[in-house]
């Protein structure tokens, strides 16, 4: 299994503004997953993407794949303090026994 | 409603004090798998299971047992705790692992002293 890691660690923005976090990882996989995780709380999934996919939209998110540079973007338009959390990519080889997670990017959006 | 469920929620004991989190799904998922995170360190893969009576050892396996005897349930047993297994454990399962995603519970936060 390979670990995802989160860039920035950290990141504050104001309510309507778009958030922006990057996920870079080593190997060959067959999808990349995204996931969010309130404080304190179970992880939430967000999106999946496979790797024959370049983009991906659901609702207020936007995922980006590029396999040939290893990493994954989340973008998040319109954030609303509801938003605040820590979100996870999880990039995933289809045959390993887990999926790894970094230690995230810490998102805050003030009022 | 699908849901992984957790308990207890929180739970503070001392050490060598035996305890059993225990996790069920109502999914009919295969795969199930026990997490802890901390601090610095994210989510670390203790054990996990591909289906019933198969098991295996994830990253920090040491301190703790799982068994798997029903599809649903997947308990987490510390026969004996220690302070450094004061953490925030999580539960998840999958359809299957491999492809898609995982459905994690809400969380166990344990205090040994």
């Amino acid at each position: 299994s390979q670990q995802g890691e989160e860039d920035p660690q950290a990141l504050s923005i104001q309510e309507g503004e778009n958030a922006t976090m990057n996920c870079s990882y080593k190997t060959s996989i067959n999808n990349l997953q995204w996931y969010r995780q309130n404080s304190g709380r179970g992880l939430v999934h967000l999106i999946l993407i496979r790797s024959n996919e370049r983009e991906k939209h659901s609702g207020r998110l936007r995922v980006t794949l590029d396999t040939s540079k290893k990493s994954s973007s989340l973008l998040i338009t319109a954030s609303r303090a509801a938003d605040t959390a820590s979100y996870f990519c999880a990039p995933n080889t289809g045959t390993a026994s887990k999926l790894t997670f970094g230690t995230g990017t810490r998102l805050q959006v003030t009022l | 409603e699908a849901q992984v469920t957790q308990n207890p929620r929180y739970l503070i004991t001392v050490t060598g004090k035996k305890l059993t989190v225990t996790c069920s799904q109502n999914m009919n998922h295969e795969y199930m798998s026990w997490y802890r995170q901390d601090p610095g360190l994210g989510l670390r893969q203790i054990y996990y299971s591909m289906n019933v009576e198969v098991t295996d050892k994830g990253d920090v396996p040491e301190g703790y047992k799982v068994s798997r005897k029903e599809k649903r349930n997947f308990p987490l047993i510390l026969e004996s705790p220690s302070p450094n297994q004061t953490s925030l454990y999580f539960c998840a399962s999958s359809p299957r692992q491999g492809f898609g995603e995982q459905f994690f519970g809400p969380g166990t936060r344990l205090t040994v002293l």
